[in-house]
């Protein structure tokens, strides 16, 4: 399974545009990008994922470069509620649950 | 519709004592998973069955943790005697596994447990 690096933590205020990377060097053909969003005291929640380009719904947007080592999970003008550890994972289409969680990035949003 | 539920939320035990945590997960879905989460760090798999079988047990420490799923449905994570490193909280989760499988996990609430 690809390994993921990505921040420990990040900082933000409330209204601005969030960018956080993920790096996996060794993805593999048949993997996809799965970011989870966690919050205190519940268990972490799907937000989004992508094979390569660009993939947006209603609470994000992901963007997969050409070679895709890497990808950033992108969160428009966030609010208080986006402070959560947010999770990249990568792994094949429909299998989940082979999926291993890192630890993740912090991120803190201000007002 | 009810997502997956846990219970109890959260259980203090003295070590040596026996646990039990109990999970019901969505309707319709097949696979059903245990995770241990330690205070900051992501989850870790513990146990995967696919409708009553496990499938994946390999991270599930057999001497003291069982884990069953009767009927394909609810399950059960147990640990006999509990240990201070137990301490954590157990998520489970379940995903659909038919046409259209996505791997999206849907995971409950976790029970916290704390071991004195």
């Amino acid at each position: 399974l690809a390994k993921t690096t990505q921040p420990i933590s990040m900082d933000s205020y409330e209204g601005q545009e969030v960018n956080i990377t993920c790096s996996h060097n060794n993805i593999a053909t048949n993997d996809y990008i799965t970011w989870y969003q966690q919050f205190p005291s519940q268990g972490p929640r799907f937000i989004i994922q992508g094979y390569k380009t660009k993939v947006t719904n209603e609470v994000a947007s992901l963007f997969i470069p050409a070679d895709r080592k890497s990808s950033t999970l992108s969160l428009p003008r966030v609010s208080l509620s986006d402070t959560a550890v947010y999770y990249c994972l990568v792994g094949i289409y429909n299998q989940g649950g082979k999926l291993i969680f890192g630890q993740g990035t912090e991120l803190s949003v201000k007002p | 519709e009810a997502g997956v539920v846990q219970s109890p939320r959260y259980k203090i035990i003295e070590k040596k004592q026996p646990v039990a945590f109990w999970c019901n997960p969505i309707s319709g879905h097949n696979t059903l998973y245990w995770y241990l989460q330690n205070l900051g760090q992501g989850p870790e798999l513990l146990i995967r069955y696919e409708n009553e079988e496990a499938v994946d047990d390999s991270q599930l420490p057999k001497d003291r943790f069982s884990a069953e799923r009767l009927k394909g449905v609810d399950s059960t994570l147990k640990i006999q005697p509990a240990e201070l490193g137990d301490s954590a909280v157990y998520l489970c989760a379940s995903s659909f596994g038919g046409a259209g499988n996505t791997g999206e996990l849907f995971f409950g609430e976790g029970s916290r447990l704390t071991v004195l």
